[in-house]
């Protein structure tokens, strides 16, 4: 199957920093999710984004889907960021069911 | 926007006991929910593919008479563990797509906490 990695896997910012984490994949996709799970559990849709670039806010993301690889940035980061970041990406072809990666784990110290 | 239910939150539980948790999506119809796992700092394995009206497809790994998964109507899914055991402890997550083909469109509910002690 789709193998999926992101990095870094841990990532200490102090409030107001900016950061940039990463996905790569092993496949074509039609379709990447970035997620954000907050310290209760909760996975927080933040983009869908197979390709291209997407804003909201402090949060954007960019996926260059040629090369296999999607980057979301958060600018300005805020304590209420910390949490576990995923992508999510189904195959191209192949079932809609989407694999996760190992996420990235943040901490924003105020 | 749409949103999927979990219940219970959190569990605890001796060891040998069936546990019951419901999925529920509040506000569409989900012919298809998945189960999820997830280890503490890890990330989600999907465990199986709830299908309403039939069997529920599992990932190979999975024991599918530990983990029994019925899909009884188009808004709720159980996952039960039987005869629980430590091992099983772990945080359980569903997600329900309101449209089949695409990852935007998937829900993940609050998720369920188990302590087999």
């Amino acid at each position: 199957g789709i193998q999926v990695e992101q990095s870094p896997p841990d990532l200490i910012l102090q409030e107001g920093a900016n950061s940039t984490l990463r996905c790569n994949f092993s496949d074509s996709v039609n379709n990447l999710q970035w997620f954000h799970q907050n310290p209760w559990g909760q996975l927080i849709n933040l983009f869908y984004i197979p390709s291209g670039t997407k804003q909201n806010g402090r949060l954007s993301a960019t996926t260059v889907a040629t090369e296999r690889y999607s980057l979301l940035y958060i600018s300005s980061s805020q304590t209420t960021d910390s949490g576990v970041y995923f992508c999510a990406v189904a195959a191209s072809g192949g079932s809609y069911i989407p694999t996760f990666g190992r996420g990235t784990s943040l901490i924003v110290h105020p | 926007g749409a949103v999927v239910s979990q219940h219970p939150s959190r569990v605890i539980c001796k060891s040998g006991t069936s546990v019951k948790i419901e999925c529920r999506s509040l506000d569409f119809q989900a012919t298809t929910m998945f189960w999820y796992r997830q280890f503490p700092k890890k990330s989600l394995m999907l465990m199986a593919t709830s299908n309403e009206g039939s069997k529920a497809t599992y990932e190979q790994g999975v024991e599918k008479d530990k983990f029994l998964i019925n899909h009884a109507s188009l808004t709720l899914s159980t996952l039960t563990v039987t005869s629980a055991h430590p091992e099983d402890s772990s945080f359980y997550i569903c997600s329900a797509p309101r449209d089949r083909g695409r990852l935007d469109t998937q829900y993940f509910g609050p998720g369920t906490r188990l302590t087999v002690l």
